[in-house]
């Protein structure tokens, strides 16, 4: 099946640092998705991106979709303790019937040292 | 505002007493998906729905079924919960139009299963 490798597995990174991390595909997807769960909670929809090469921002939140549509970063700019969460990269792939499947990375655990 | 809704947030049930875990959603989507997420990993996808049509994922145990009586509920079913199936169940939507740029997924805030 699809997979996705996403790294770094953690990071600990300084309140005001910059943080980067990406997810690589052997396979295409149609749409990348970047995901935040704090704990105990679902995810949370950060940033879709729809078109290869694609690069979208959200406030602090920078992503964009890999040419070949098989691989996408997230940076984040001026890390604050409230990043603090499991990011999760994941691809979509249309599955029939009308709807779509994601796939996730393993995600990336950040932890913002004050 | 529109949302998905997950009851109850945490659910305790005794080894082999069935469990119901409900989802409802504000948003009208076509979708509803059902995942299942143990400590440290990815939401694992269990089933979704389509409209009334029911897509169980291959390697989904028959111990887990579920239900969708209308558009805004979905319910999980755990016939005979074991020691293993401890997790956070996940509920998800999407627009489900077969147009790409609409097919982002929700998610619930999750129910937190724990079998004793």
């Amino acid at each position: 099946g699809q997979q996705l490798n996403q790294s770094p597995q953690s990071m600990f990174i300084q309140e005001g640092e910059d943080v980067s991390m990406n997810c690589t595909s052997s396979s295409i997807f149609n749409t990348w998705l970047w995901y935040k769960q704090d704990p105990g909670e679902g995810p949370v929809l950060l940033i879709a991106l729809y078109k290869a090469g694609e690069l979208t921002s959200n406030g602090r939140l920078t992503a964009q979709f890999g040419i070949t549509r098989k691989d996408s970063f997230l940076n984040i700019s001026a890390s604050i303790p409230s990043d603090v969460g499991i990011y999760f990269c994941a691809g979509t792939a249309y599955s029939g019937a009308g709807s779509y499947q994601l796939t996730f990375g393993k995600g990336t655990k950040l932890s913002v040292i004050p | 505002d529109a949302m998905v809704i997950q009851n109850p947030r945490y659910q305790v049930t005794q080894f082999g007493k069935p469990v119901t875990l409900s989802c409802s959603q504000t948003l009208n989507h076509n979708v509803m998906y059902w995942y299942q997420q143990k400590s440290s990993q990815a939401p694992k996808l269990l089933f979704h729905y389509y409209d009334k049509d029911f897509n169980n994922e291959a390697d989904t145990p028959d111990n887990f079924q579920s239900r969708r009586p209308n558009t805004s509920f979905c319910f999980l079913d755990i016939r005979s919960p074991g020691l293993g199936d401890a997790a956070m169940y996940l509920c998800a939507t999407s627009r489900g139009s077969g147009n790409r740029e609409l097919d982002e997924q929700y998610f619930g805030p999750g129910t937190r299963l724990t079998v004793t």
